[in-house]
């Protein structure tokens, strides 16, 4: 089975904090994936990664940015955290269209 | 842009009801379709999904058939139970370029005792 795990279930943060956000899968899947999901919004794309050092902007890439150094591992980092950027936050893998997603971080901004 | 359009919840059956979801697109050319539930605390899980046009996605009762002529990927199941209460994402991922996923908003499922 796939599995994709996130370094935290809950996470709570003051406003200008650098927050990181990791995330690890296991199944050697080229493309990773930052999302968050917000009611009523449903999920959002922050960035995704096809490959080692490669990024590319999702829908809201603004006050965040993200690092791939190893395949497995993909960060999210809020540069300085707001209280806007209080959601849930999904990461998901996948090696073609079907994508696996992780547990989620439940950020609170305070 | 690619967008998914499916019903506002909550949903709210009784158990053995029967379950429909609706879910409507807008994507150019052939998309692939795809049914996620979200148990409460946890992360997504796929539950169906459907490649091309006809095809039928079914899982654990559950059904979605991609009908291009609607741009629909309804989600039914015959019999629900307590336990498939949840949130459930109807979803689509391009089949060039860009591989991310365009979701829907949700919709609740409350099953009723």
């Amino acid at each position: 089975d796939v599995k994709v795990t996130q370094s935290s279930r809950y996470l709570v943060k003051r406003t200008g904090e650098k927050v990181f956000l990791e995330c690890v899968q296991d199944m050697d899947h080229e493309n990773m994936f930052w999302y968050r999901q917000d009611p009523g919004l449903g999920l959002r794309l922050i960035y995704f990664s096809y490959d080692v050092k490669m990024k590319e902007k999702g829908d809201i890439p603004e006050g965040y940015s993200v690092s791939r150094e190893k395949k497995e591992r993909f960060s999210l980092i809020l540069e300085s955290a707001s209280t806007n950027q209080t959601s849930m936050y999904l990461c998901a893998s996948s090696s073609a269209e079907t994508q696996y997603f992780g547990p989620g971080t439940r950020l609170l901004v305070l | 842009g690619d967008s998914v359009t499916q019903m506002e919840g909550p949903v709210t059956l009784s158990e053995e009801a029967f379950l429909t979801i609706n879910c409507t697109y807008t994507a150019t050319g052939y998309p692939s379709l795809f049914w996620y539930v979200q148990y409460p605390g946890e992360g997504l899980q796929l539950l169906l999904k459907a490649t091309k046009a006809d095809d039928k996605g079914s899982n654990k009762g559950f059904e979605a058939t991609y009908r291009k002529e609607t741009t629909s990927f309804h989600l039914e199941k015959g019999s629900v139970q307590v336990s498939d209460s949840a949130v459930y994402f109807c979803a689509l991922s391009p089949n060039t370029g860009r591989r991310a996923l365009t979701f829907g908003s949700g919709t609740r499922l409350q099953v009723q005792p």
